[in-house]
């Protein structure tokens, strides 16, 4: 079945900087990758994704690049702010899961953007 | 706005009891899903239902039950509860469908269950 790979388990940056988390997949057929946002005691929340037939998305500071042939899919964040700390998933859609959808979730990065 | 609301933020169990986590959800959402979520391990899926009465199974459901009596509502049961059940459990729900909106999955405020 799917398996996502999420790097790095935790990052730290300063504000203003950039951030970049990786995620890898590895049924070739997968076709939506979301990412969600979880801040502390806080529900996941979905803050882009990315389906197949399209290489990149924007929304604002954040971006996703998705690289089919090499399987694997990245989050940009760019002018970090504090707000932006929290656990970032990335998941991947099971190919095998019909028209349920069902996702399969890497294990999460913790993003610390410091003042 | 969805609305996804779990029947408790925390609870506490004794091994061996068994404990009913409940999800509602007020958007009409066919799919719902139950998640734990373990640290280092992301969230795995547990069980999920496509409609009223259905369910299948998902990566992890020994030691778990689902029941979907309504369409709102999906019902977590651990039959008997262990200590290697305590953890952060989750549950979602979406739209049916591929495409158009349909995808995303909207995720409840999280029960926090310790089993001693």
């Amino acid at each position: 079945g799917e398996n996502v790979e999420q790097h790095p388990s935790t990052l730290s940056v300063q504000e203003g900087d950039s951030a970049v988390i990786k995620c890898t997949y590895s049924d070739s057929a997968s076709n939506y990758f979301p990412w969600y946002k979880q801040e502390l005691g806080k529900r996941p929340q979905l803050i882009i994704d990315i389906r197949s037939n399209v290489g990149e998305k924007k929304d604002q500071r954040i971006a996703v690049t998705l690289n089919k042939t090499a399987k694997h899919f990245s989050l940009h964040i760019t002018e970090t702010q504090p707000e932006d700390s929290a656990v970032y998933f990335c998941a991947a859609t099971d190919p095998f899961s019909g028209g349920y959808n069902k996702l399969i979730f890497g294990a999460g990065t913790r993003l610390a953007v410091h003042p | 706005d969805v609305k996804v609301t779990q029947s408790s933020r925390y609870l506490v169990k004794r091994t061996g009891e068994k404990v009913f986590l409940e999800c509602v959800q007020d958007m009409d959402h066919e799919n719902m899903f139950w998640y734990r979520q373990d640290p280092g391990l992301g969230l795995r899926l547990i069980y999920f239902s496509y409609d009223v009465k259905m369910k299948e199974k998902g990566d992890i459901p020994e030691g778990y039950s689902v029941s979907r009596e309504k369409k709102e509502r999906f019902s977590l049961i651990l039959e008997s509860a262990s200590t290697n059940q305590t953890s952060m459990y989750l549950c979602a729900s979406r739209l049916a469908g591929t495409g158009g909106g349909t995808d995303t999955q909207y995720f409840g405020p999280g029960t926090r269950l310790t089993v001693l």
